[in-house]
């Protein structure tokens, strides 16, 4: 089945520590998102990538890094550098730019302990 | 920057009962997309609107997009139980074609009571 898949689930990081979230997906779409989400708050843009070797920040890049080796795949690193990780982290893809609908993964819940 | 509002935050209903979220954008929109996304769940597309005044159904949904291009409404008819999540709102400014332009209003959360 055609899809977007995101791993772990759920995460737990130690302060100070870095981590990375898995985001693959085998819809052959050429542009991926990552999404920072909070209680009551809806999605935040935090890296896309329209095209392989080649991304952009979003609105809250500031704490995080991002690769994209390959089409399939755009992880995401929370560093420690990021003052408040605790969140739900959702991965997005699209066949480009925002005219096309956007498929999620399952999301990533990261709690800093 | 661009700024999506939603209204309301949240909302119970009686199960039967109707429900609307409203979204209002500071910038004129080349089109919005909606999002459900069930609780504990990830959004999910529900449509997309592009033309300035458009009408679209789907069941008991109903999605309209404002003559300006600045606003939009999603109507549910006599609410069930499945309907539960949060419905998410997404616009792009003019021009269109920029992933860093979508942005997301906040959401309303829809409970339904049985």
């Amino acid at each position: 089945d055609g899809g977007i898949t995101q791993s772990p689930k759920y995460l737990f990081r130690k302060e100070g520590q870095n981590v990375t979230l898995s985001c693959e997906q085998n819809l052959n779409h050429d542009a991926m998102y990552w999404y920072r989400q909070d209680p009551g708050q809806g999605l935040r843009l935090i890296y896309y990538s329209q095209i392989v070797n080649d991304f952009q920040k979003g609105d809250i890049a500031e704490g995080y890094s991002v690769s994209r080796e390959k089409k399939e795949s755009f992880p995401l690193t929370v560093t420690s550098a990021q003052k408040n990780p605790t969140a739900f982290y959702l991965c997005a893809s699209s066949m480009g730019g925002f005219s096309a609908e956007a498929f999620f993964g399952q999301g990533t819940r990261l709690t800093v302990v | 920057g661009q700024q999506v509002m939603q209204i309301p935050q949240y909302q119970h209903v009686q199960e039967g009962e109707d429900f609307t979220t409203y979204c209002n954008s500071s910038t004129t929109l080349s089109n919005i997309q909606w999002y459900k996304q069930r609780p504990g769940g990830h959004p999910v597309f529900l449509i997309q609107l592009v033309k300035s005044g458009e009408v679209k159904k789907q069941k008991r949904l109903t999605f309209q997009f404002g003559e300006a291009k600045k606003n939009s409404s999603l109507h549910i008819t006599a609410t069930q139980t499945t309907d539960v999540g949060t419905y998410f709102c997404a616009g792009a400014p003019r021009p269109s074609g920029s992933a860093r332009q979508l942005t997301f209003g906040s959401g309303t959360q829809l409970t339904v009571l049985p």
